[in-house]
């Protein structure tokens, strides 16, 4: 059974940088038949794609965020992270790591999530 | 940005209920929707992707049907369990954006 776990700050200073890392377990990463996903929800609202990262390192970034946003992936740790630069209040948000199925695009297994605030 | 706009909003239901949930998409998306259920405190789970296909494990009540810029989901029989929030994918093209929600509570 696949698990993800992010972990990171819960609290970040504005026009700090927030950083994020997802350990995937009871599965490898180093694959080519997922995208591995960034996707965040503010507090009573909606969901937001953030980017996903291939496992060679191929990165698709939300153009609202990409100026910012900085995806990277450790195969060696079985671990892909998340860098947003020059964070406000709007940043946040619960942060969620999930994986994509590159077939059908899905996302069909997520972290639990984690709470960032921006304060 | 694709633009999905979900409708109702909100929308109240007894157990035992049929109700639908309606997709629009801003311009055509082929079949490339998905569909999820989340809860409070959890993260979403997928119920349907490409549109109408069941993903593994979900219960056959949970239904999705559509193409282009219009899709539905629909819950033939309502369970306690199916009171939460749902929300449409689109998964045609960057960005990849979600509707606002679909909150579904106890009449």
């Amino acid at each position: 059974q696949v698990q993800l776990q992010e972990s990171g700050p819960g609290l970040v200073r504005p026009s700090q940088t927030l950083s994020l890392t997802c350990t995937v377990s009871g599965g490898s990463i180093n694959s080519g038949d997922y995208y591995w996903t960034w996707i965040r929800q503010p507090p009573g609202k909606g969901l937001e794609w953030i980017g996903y990262i291939y496992y060679s390192g191929t990165t698709q970034y939300n153009p609202s965020l990409m100026s910012r946003l900085t995806i990277s992936i450790d195969t060696s740790k079985n671990q892909f992270s998340l860098k947003l630069r020059s964070v406000t209040a709007a940043d946040t948000a619960v942060y969620y790591c999930a994986r994509a199925l590159r077939s059908d695009w899905q996302q069909d297994y997520w972290g639990q999530g984690t709470l960032v605030t921006v304060s | 940005d694709i633009q999905l706009t979900q409708s109702p909003s909100f929308l109240s239901a007894s157990v035992g209920d049929r109700v639908t949930i309606t997709c629009r998409a801003s311009q055509g998306i082929s079949s490339y929707l998905a569909w999820y259920q989340q809860k409070p405190g959890k993260a979403p789970k997928v119920l349907i992707y490409a549109a109408s296909t069941l993903q593994s494990g979900v219960p056959s009540r949970f239904t999705g049907s559509g193409s282009g810029t219009e899709f539905t989901l629909t819950i033939s029989s309502l369970q306690p369990e199916d009171f939460a929030t749902y929300y449409c994918q689109q998964l045609n093209s960057y960005p990849i954006t979600f509707g606002q929600g679909t909150r579904l509570e106890i009449k």
